[in-house]
This record gives structure tokens, C-alpha cells and sequence, in this order.
């Protein structure tokens, strides 16, 4: 399957600073990414869609302010979260699909997510 | 009613007993059903795809699909230690993926 690869895998931030996460489709161009936020024993939710040249569609309740997407080249997606608070602290994971594996519209293949501490 | 029911477990069986997961869902437009493996700290691992209703199979692996029931399930044969982990079942009508609350599997030795 296609590869996705996220940095850092692990952060600490204090309060109030700003965290910067990546997310790159290795092998194939990804037109969509997507932004997961999954807390313990939690499912995943999703937070955003990211499309390459556009802007971001957010889900009910997650604020865009707060949640910056930047998916500025056909590899690279960045999710940065400002002002971080330890509310926020929780496990990111972004997917992209692969348009080339023609099994469906909606494969999608992920990273294996950065956990977010804020002290 | 949440989209996704699932079973959080956990779910604890010894080594080659057959597993069955399932989730259950509300939505009668969800066609593309997919099972996830996910291991502690790690990214979500695709295991199976199915289009609408049937069976498929991979290997050790069995996924069912009864929209008429909105009733999805996973079947591992002969399971092993190396399948403890978290198994999730998402599904979709279009773009957005409605994931379950994941079970978590253990497989003693």
C-alpha cells in the first residue's frame, strides 16, 4: 500500500506556543489529506479535509483559528496548532488517498500520528 | 444513536481460536466498509475493503457485509498473538470516513 509519513512522532510544547505537524504521501501524490484527532480509548475524529491549492473544509466544532491546515504541494500537508492549550494535548493522524489504487473513492492510507503533549 | 456501534472489548482469546468483530451502523447510505488493525501509538493499518453487501475473504481474515441488517463483521481465523492490537471498522458514503470506537483484541500464546 501506499506510504504516508508524519513528523515529529512525539511533541512537548508548553502552553501557549504553537506546534507545527507534517504529514507527506511518500510514494504518490494525495490531492486530499485528511486530519484525525483520536483521544485514548477513543475513535478517530476527524478534524479537517485538506485539498492541495485550497482551503481546508473543517468539521462542526473545530476551529479553524485554532487548527491551521496548509496543504501547499501535492505531498505535503501541515497541521499547526496554535496556542496550544492541554486540552489539545491528544494523538494527531493524517491519511491521504491514493487515486491510483482504483478500488474505491475513499481508501485512504495513514500516518502513524504524532502525540501532542502540552505541559 | 451514534453513525458507528462498536464493541470496545476488550476482547481476550487464546492462540487459533477464530475472532468475530462487528460493528453495527444507522446511516443506509454508507456503501464502502473497511476494517482497520491499529497497534498501540501507531497510525491505523487498512486490513479490508468491501463495496456494499457480500463477503470477502484475505487470507486469515473474513469481512461480511449485510446492509439489511447495517451489520459488518470481521472474522480472523487461527489467531495469533501478532493480531492483539485495536481493530476499527469505518465506513463511507462518499468522502468522510465514520470510524467505530475500535475494539481491542488480545491473543494469548
Amino acid at each position: 500500500g501506499a506510504v504516508v509519513s508524519q513528523h515529529p512522532s512525539w511533541v512537548i510544547c508548553k502552553s501557549g506556543t504553537s506546534v507545527k505537524i507534517e504529514c507527506r504521501s511518500l510514494d504518490f501524490q494525495a490531492t486530499t489529506m485528511f486530519w484525525y484527532r483520536q483521544f485514548p480509548k477513543q475513535s478517530l475524529m476527524l478534524m479537517a479535509t485538506s485539498n492541495e491549492g485550497s482551503k481546508a473544509t473543517y468539521e462542526q466544532g473545530v476551529e479553524k483559528d485554532k487548527f491551521l491546515i496548509n496543504h501547499a504541494s501535492l505531498t505535503l500537508s501541515t497541521l499547526t496548532v496554535t496556542s496550544a492549550h492541554p486540552e489539545d494535548s491528544s494523538f494527531y493522524i493524517c491519511s491521504a488517498r491514493d487515486p491510483r489504487t482504483g478500488q474505491g473513492i475513499n481508501e485512504q492510507f495513514f500516518g502513524p500520528g504524532t502525540r501532542l503533549t502540552v505541559l | 444513536q451514534k453513525e458507528v456501534e462498536q464493541d470496545p472489548g476488550p476482547l481476550s482469546v487464546p492462540e487459533g481460536a477464530i475472532v468475530s468483530l462487528n460493528c453495527t451502523y444507522s446511516n443506509s447510505a454508507f456503501q464502502y466498509f473497511m476494517w482497520y488493525r491499529q497497534y498501540s501509538r501507531k497510525g491505523p493499518e487498512l486490513l479490508m475493503y468491501t463495496y456494499s453487501s457480500g463477503n470477502k475473504e484475505d487470507g486469515r481474515f473474513t469481512a461480511q457485509v449485510d446492509k439489511s441488517s447495517k451489520y459488518i463483521s470481521l472474522f480472523i481465523r487461527d489467531s495469533q498473538p501478532s493480531d492483539s492490537a485495536t481493530y476499527l471498522c469505518a465506513m463511507s458514503e462518499g468522502t468522510a470516513l465514520i470510524f467505530g470506537k475500535g475494539t481491542t483484541l488480545s491473543v494469548s500464546s
